[in-house]
């Protein structure tokens, strides 16, 4: 919600095909996130990005991949190793390291293989 | 590691009553403790948080939440629910103890909240 504008809201891909959604921040915020949630498990971390130029893996990273060339903006690509992409994506930022800082999050994407 | 559960998938509470959300943990230090709530198709909103001090948190929308240490717990309450609640609930942990610069939030599964008129 707020400052962060995740686009498309919804997304259709086509198997084999790669797909990025779209992550912008205008809270000036340092940390970045993408969760992938599926009905009944939660929200999974896919990655995250601390700094510009760094990013980490998170719990379920293979199949998907990112950049951070900005602290603005922080895309998620899904390739087509990702078997079953379906999901709806959520983008979060946090404010600093603080460890005790909440996240915010973006609206979300909704992706479906097709 | 640090994780996270929320025993219930759903509850379901009449219009006026108290309502309660559970939520445990489990982390090597000390814990910081988040709920969020989300309506459909949308984004995580943040209700409140716990760091340190006083058990019982205050939120958003008159909800507040008390942290019981030797139950690892911190279980989401309300006094009076509404039919707006109606929303899914997310329990969040994050370890005090975590490797230098690391931050990720944990999540629990989400409970769904009903509110009957």
């Amino acid at each position: 919600d707020g400052g962060i504008t995740q686009s498309p809201k919804y997304l259709f891909r086509k198997e084999g095909q790669n797909v990025t959604l779209s992550c912008e921040q205008n809270l000036n915020h340092d940390a970045m996130y993408w969760y992938r949630q599926d009905p009944g498990q939660g929200l999974r971390l896919i990655y995250y990005s601390q700094i510009v130029n760094d990013f980490q893996k998170g719990d379920i990273a293979e199949g998907y991949s990112v950049s951070r060339e900005k602290k603005e903006s922080f895309p998620l690509t899904v390739t087509s190793a990702q078997k079953n992409p379906t999901a709806f994506y959520l983008c979060a930022t946090v404010r600093d390291r603080g460890r005790g800082t909440e996240a915010f999050f973006g609206q979300g994407t909704r992706l479906t293989v097709v | 590691a640090q994780s996270v559960a929320q025993p219930e998938d759903q509850v379901n509470v009449a219009e006026g009553n108290p309502l309660t959300v559970k939520c445990t943990y489990s982390v090597s230090g000390n814990p910081y403790l988040f709920w969020y709530v989300q309506y459909p198709n949308r984004g995580l909103q943040f209700l409140l948080k716990y760091i340190t001090g006083d058990n019982l948190v205050k939120g958003s929308y008159g909800f507040e939440a008390e942290f019981n240490k030797s139950q690892t717990s911190f279980h989401l309450k309300k006094p009076s629910a509404l039919v707006s609640d109606s929303a899914l609930y997310f329990c969040a942990v994050r370890d005090t103890d975590s490797g230098a610069g690391s931050y990720q939030l944990t999540f629990g599964k989400g409970t769904k909240l009903s509110v009957i008129p």
